[in-house]
C-alpha cells in the first residue's frame, strides 16, 4: 500500500478482556515498529520487527503483551487481560531497511485503544 | 535520566519569526536523529534526518547535530501557523527513543 495502515482505528475494551491490533507496513519495507503513546508523551518503543523475527523486544511491558509477524509483512500486537493503564495510542512504524539507525520509520493512524 | 529530553514548551513565536526546537541524549552510541512533527490527533510525520555534526538543511528547516555536547536542535525559518504542531526528537542506535515533544504555537 502508499503508507503504513492499522486496524481497527479505535478499539473500546473492558478490564480483563483479549486484544488484537493489526499493522500492515509499507511495501518491501523489512523492519516494522510497535510504540505506545499516551497523552502528553512521545512514543514509547515496545518492538521492532527485522523480517519475520522479534529483533528487539526489550519495550514490551510485561508478559501480557505479544506480537507476531508470521509472513514478515503484517503484524498483529496481542494483549492480554487488558489494564486501565494500556489505554494509549498503539503507533505502528515500518522502515525499509534493517536496523533503527539510518532508517528512516514512517508511521501509520495508531490505534487508539480504551480499556474500560 | 531520560533518554531524550526536550523542553516541553509550549514555545510560542509569531509568524515569520524563526523557531529553534532543542533535544538533548544521554546514549553516546546514538547514530541517527529524526525530527518528527505531531499534529494533534495524528501520527508523527518526519521533517528531517541527520547523521553527521554540523547543520543539514531542507527548506525551511534546518538540523543541527553536536555529537560531542550530545544534542541536536531544529530551526525553523520563517514560521508559518501551519507548522504549529508537537516536534519530536528521535534518537536511534541500538535502542529507539523519542522525546516528550516540544509544543510550538506560530501566532498569525
Amino acid at each position: 500500500g502508499a503508507g503504513v495502515s492499522q486496524t481497527p482505528s479505535n478499539k473500546v475494551t473492558e478490564k480483563g478482556k483479549y486484544v488484537e491490533l493489526r499493522c500492515d507496513p509499507i511495501s518491501g519495507h523489512t523492519a516494522l515498529y510497535w510504540y505506545r503513546q499516551s497523552l502528553g508523551q512521545g512514543p514509547e518503543f515496545l518492538i521492532y520487527f527485522q523480517g519475520t523475527g522479534a529483533a528487539d523486544d526489550s519495550g514490551l511491558p510485561n508478559d501480557r503483551f505479544f506480537a507476531v509477524r508470521p509472513e514478515g509483512s503484517v503484524s498483529t500486537l496481542k494483549i492480554q487481560r487488558t489494564e486501565r493503564g494500556d489505554s494509549a495510542v498503539y503507533l505502528c512504524a515500518s522502515s525499509l531497511g534493517g536496523g533503527g539507525a539510518y532508517n528512516e520509520q514512517f508511521f501509520g493512524p495508531g490505534t487508539r485503544l480504551t480499556v474500560l | 535520566q531520560k533518554e531524550v529530553e526536550q523542553n516541553s514548551g509550549p514555545l510560542s513565536v509569531p509568524e515569520g519569526a524563526i523557531a529553534s526546537l532543542n533535544c538533548t541524549y544521554s546514549d553516546r552510541g546514538s547514530q541517527s536523529f529524526f525530527w518528527y512533527r505531531q499534529y494533534s490527533g495524528k501520527s508523527p510525520e518526519l521533517i528531517m534526518f541527520i547523521y553527521s555534526n554540523g547543520d543539514k538543511e531542507d527548506g525551511r528547516f534546518t538540523a543541527q547535530l553536536n555529537k560531542a555536547s550530545q544534542y541536536v536542535s531544529l530551526l525553523i525559518r520563517d514560521s508559518q501557523p501551519s507548522d504549529s504542531a508537537t516536534y519530536l526528537c528521535a534518537v536511534t542506535g541500538n535502542q529507539f527513543y523519542f522525546g516528550t515533544g516540544t509544543s510550538l504555537t506560530v501566532i498569525p
